[in-house]
């Protein structure tokens, strides 16, 4: 199936860890997005690579670092995980840097207790 | 600063009753609006992208529109399948994001 997928889609874990999110996609897109569901479902956007290239990267605590080995993997660090972080995590996908609609996978539900 | 809302923030209908969802925005220039559907626990599906006041599009019982301030999304004769928490999201001119509003939480009843 062509898709983007993430995994784990769901993260329990303690404060003051450090955990990891996977994303990749096989829509042969070449831009990739992070991006954060609150409580209240708001989409807030936090980084963004183009061919491996960071393009957008805004405030976010830098605990979290975004890594992208290839133009189809996207890849979410956080360190030192606190309470406020639980949240969905979504990655989505779009081709070029153009106006093309972006394609989200189906999130990673992370909660710190 | 670029903002879009939405409203209402919940509408439960009862099965075939039409009606419409806003989107007001404020952005520094459009380079496209979007809409999008999400289901529980899943992530947002694309629906339409509209670029310049005056476009229309339309898929099966949805029709998006677009004006120089405001989008609707417009439901014909909904069924229960329709409910879902439908999100508007604009991109600004010159930027690669996509800033979303909040939704609006449709319940269709049969």
């Amino acid at each position: 199936d062509t898709a983007v997928s993430q995994t784990p889609k769901y993260l329990v874990t303690q404060m003051g860890n450090d955990k990891s999110i996977k994303c990749e996609q096989n829509l042969g897109h070449d831009t990739m997005y992070w991006y954060k569901q609150d409580s209240k479902k708001f989409l807030k956007i936090m980084f963004s690579y183009n061919n491996k290239e960071l393009i957008i990267n805004e405030t976010v605590p830098n605990r979290f670092s975004p890594k992208s080995p290839d133009k189809a993997h996207l890849n979410l660090h956080i360190n030192s995980l606190e309470l406020g972080d639980s949240a969905v995590y979504f990655c989505a996908s779009r081709i070029g840097t153009g106006s093309s609609p972006l394609h989200f996978g189906n999130g990673t539900r992370l909660t710190v207790t | 600063e670029d903002q879009v809302t939405q409203s209402p923030e919940a509408l439960r209908l009862q099965e075939g009753e039409s009606s419409s969802l806003n989107c007001s925005y404020t952005v520094s220039g459009l380079r496209g609006l979007f809409w999008y559907r999400q289901d529980p626990g899943k992530g947002p599906e694309f629906l339409f992208t509209l670029y310049s006041a005056g476009e229309e599009k339309e898929k099966e019982r949805l029709k998006a529109t677009l004006t120089k301030k405001e989008s609707f999304l417009h439901i014909t004769a909904p069924k229960p399948e329709d409910s879902a928490t439908y999100l508007c999201a604009v991109q600004p001119q010159g930027a690669q994001k996509l800033v979303f509003g909040q939704g609006t939480r449709l319940t269709i009843n049969p």
